[in-house]
């Protein structure tokens, strides 16, 4: 079945404690993308990446790190979490091309930081 | 920064009533996606529109987008308790083919 897991789904960890998110695609997708979800706000994209290697700061990077070292895993690293890191986190991935514009998105990981 | 404005924010409808949800950008967009989050799920990709002026149907879904490629909008004719869930539309601008902006979502209440 083709999917993007995420892990954990949920997570809650205390100021400073240094924590991965991890995201996997079945698909062979080229792009992957990290999203965090806020009520209110929609959905903002933390960080994309085109491929292996290749990574880009999406509209709010501060305070994450990504790494794309397999084509299949694009894990989300949060070295000193805060409390207003507190929120739903997505990750998703699409195939490159112009027709394969449709994003699937992981489940979801509730990540709460006291 | 580019934007996606999106509302109403919350729409309660009464089951078989229709619904709308609009999506506004201060410049012009190369292409809007639509999707639909059903409470406590993930984001599901509905559709995308590019052509300016486009119209696509999916059954009782009607999406537009606008003539200046700066508006779109979604319509569900009879709404179902089926349709309950929040649609959020997402723009992808001219100068960038890999940055999406989502707009904050319009969640839909249906009352059976």
């Amino acid at each position: 079945e083709a999917q993007v897991t995420q892990n954990p789904r949920y997570l809650i960890t205390v100021t400073g404690k240094k924590l991965t998110v991890t995201c996997s695609q079945n698909m062979n997708h080229e792009y992957m993308s990290w999203y965090r979800q806020d009520p209110g706000l929609g959905l903002r994209q933390i960080y994309y990446s085109m491929n292996v290697e290749v990574t880009d700061k999406g509209d709010v990077p501060e305070g994450y790190k990504v790494s794309r070292k397999e084509k299949r895993n694009f894990p989300l690293i949060l070295e000193s979490p805060s409390p207003n890191q507190t929120s739903l986190y997505f990750c998703a991935s699409r195939d490159r091309g112009l027709k394969s514009y449709e994003q699937y998105f992981g489940p979801g990981t509730r990540l709460t930081v006291t | 920064g580019q934007q996606v404005m999106q509302i109403p924010q919350y729409q309660h409808v009464q089951e078989g009533e229709d619904f709308t949800t609009y999506c506004n950008s201060s410049t012009t967009l190369s292409n809007i996606q639509w999707y639909k989050q059903r409470p406590g799920g993930h984001p599901v990709f509905l559709i995308q529109l590019v052509k300016s002026g486009e119209v696509k149907k999916q059954k009782r879904l009607t999406f537009q987008f606008g003539e200046a490629k700066k508006n779109s909008s979604l319509h569900i004719t009879a709404t179902q308790t089926t349709d309950v869930g929040t649609y959020f539309c997402a723009g992808r601008w001219m100068d960038s083919s890999y940055k999406l902006i989502f707009g904050s979502g319009t969640r839909l209440l249906v009352r059976p």
